[in-house]
């Protein structure tokens, strides 16, 4: 599975739109981008994922450039409940059941 | 909506002793997997079960040993506990699906002492 590269930490101000970046160069073309957050010792929550066309939901957008070896995850107006460690997860499921492996995320910060 | 429910919430053990820990996927959900987070690390992932058969296997102990039942839920048993094995223990359910995300529980946290 491709190696992923996130900031460590990050902040942004509650209301402003939260720009998390991953980069991941070495993926490839049947490999998934998936998004997660950790909230502090809560079990980690599903937030997007794609393979190379942007997708939107509810919490965030993604984007992913037209060579897909970065993305970026934008939580439109972030509040301080988007406090949390967000894992960005590059992994070709195999059959739909290939356990997710994380790595180092980035902490944002939502400041008041 | 239904989630991933864990059992129990907390445990504390003293060293060498044995734990259960308990995990019911969301209904309908065929794949459990198991993850392990130590005191300021990032989940690991330990092992996982598709339509009750072992799938995929990471670093998990060999004190510990895991099943999916035919109600599809899980257990993981750990034996001859060491200290080290303070975490916070997470399961995780997905439909055995391409792509299909999973979802985790609120993990169960293990206190060896």
């Amino acid at each position: 599975d491709a190696k992923t590269t996130q900031p460590p930490s990050m902040d942004c101000a509650e209301g402003r739109a939260a720009n998390l970046p991953c980069n991941h160069s070495t993926i490839s073309g049947n490999e998934y981008v998936y998004w997660y957050r950790q909230i502090h010792s809560q079990g980690p929550q599903y937030i997007i994922h794609g393979l190379k066309n942007n997708e939107t939901n509810e919490m965030a957008s993604l984007i992913i450039t037209e060579d897909r070896k970065s993305s970026t995850l934008i939580l439109p107006h972030a509040t301080l409940r988007d406090t949390a460690v967000y894992y960005c997860i590059v992994i070709v499921r195999r059959g739909g059941n290939t356990p997710l492996v994380f790595g180092k995320g980035t902490r944002l910060s939502v400041i008041a | 909506a239904a989630g991933v429910i864990q059992s129990p919430r907390h445990l504390i053990k003293e060293k060498r002793e044995t734990a259960t820990l308990k995990c019911y996927p969301i209904p309908r959900h065929d794949t459990v997997y198991w993850y392990q987070q130590g005191p300021g690390q990032d989940p690991q992932f330990l092992i996982s079960f598709y339509e009750k058969m072992q799938s995929d296997k990471g670093s998990i102990p060999d004190r510990f040993s895991a099943q999916q039942f035919s109600d599809y839920h899980s257990e993981l048993n750990m034996s001859s506990l060491e200290l080290g094995d303070s975490a916070l223990y997470f399961c995780a359910s997905s439909l055995g699906q391409n792509n299909s995300p999973l979802h985790f529980g609120n993990g169960t946290r293990l206190t060896v002492t």
